[in-house]
């Protein structure tokens, strides 16, 4: 079946400028997160959806934000973009995000702020 | 949450066989651990997943001591292609879903 599917995979911004990503998650997966991957600081843990609420949050500031449909679909944006915020973010999917879940990871949406 | 943590680096050669040791001292009652391959500019990809004693899939086998404090990742005969980093990860799932922590992560760089 088919994985993760995050789009627009490569993606360019402007300083203040706003931007959207979208997930598609597995068939039946109802859990889903979300990630940045920066040289400096690794993966971080965004948060996390299920059911369309959000059920965990990482450390990060307000100007990120997401949320999930209900077909599990699930879209993050970032507000009034920051040069720091240039990343690879990436969306996982898992069952339901209890013990023993695996968590599936997509390709990848590529950020540039300029 | 369990913090994980693993080499930096290794090296090895195609044909060797490569062990990854992640430690996990705090690990919880319920976590699993899981071991994903990250390549350049991709999402990580799933390796395999365990909880206790031996798992073995296709790519991979995963060892897990009793006390669970620790796993290592063993790779048969790598390949150049198994130059990539390897992350462990442990306890992402949890009653109330998950709140994920990587650690740095292992590269791993194979030789002709």
């Amino acid at each position: 079946k088919a994985g993760v599917t995050q789009t627009p995979r490569y993606l360019i911004k402007t300083r203040g400028q706003q931007v959207t990503l979208s997930c598609s998650p597995i068939s039946g997966h109802r859990s889903v997160s979300w990630y940045q991957q920066t040289p400096g600081q690794g993966l971080q843990f965004l948060f996390e959806y299920f059911s369309e609420t959000q059920r965990n949050k990482g450390n990060f500031p307000g100007r990120f934000s997401g949320r999930q449909f209900s077909n599990s679909r699930s879209e993050m944006n970032v507000s009034t973009l920051e040069l720091g915020d240039s990343a690879l973010y990436l969306c996982a999917s898992s069952a339901d995000g209890s013990s023993g879940n695996t968590i599936y990871f997509g390709e990848g949406s590529w950020l540039t702020v300029v | 949450l369990a913090k994980t943590t693993q080499p930096i680096s290794m090296d090895s050669y195609e044909g060797q066989e490569v062990n990854i040791t992640c430690s996990h001292n705090n690990i919880a009652t319920n976590d699993y651990i899981t071991w994903y391959q990250q390549f350049p500019s991709q999402g990580p990809r799933f390796i395999i997943q365990g909880y206790k004693t031996k798992v073995t899939n296709e790519v991979a086998s995963l060892f897990i001591p009793a006390d669970r404090k620790s796993s290592t990742l063993s790779l048969p005969r790598v390949s150049l292609s198994d130059t990539a980093v390897y992350y462990c990860l442990v306890g992402a799932g949890r009653t109330g879903g998950f709140k994920t922590i990587f650690g740095a992560g292992t590269r791993l760089f194979v030789k002709a």
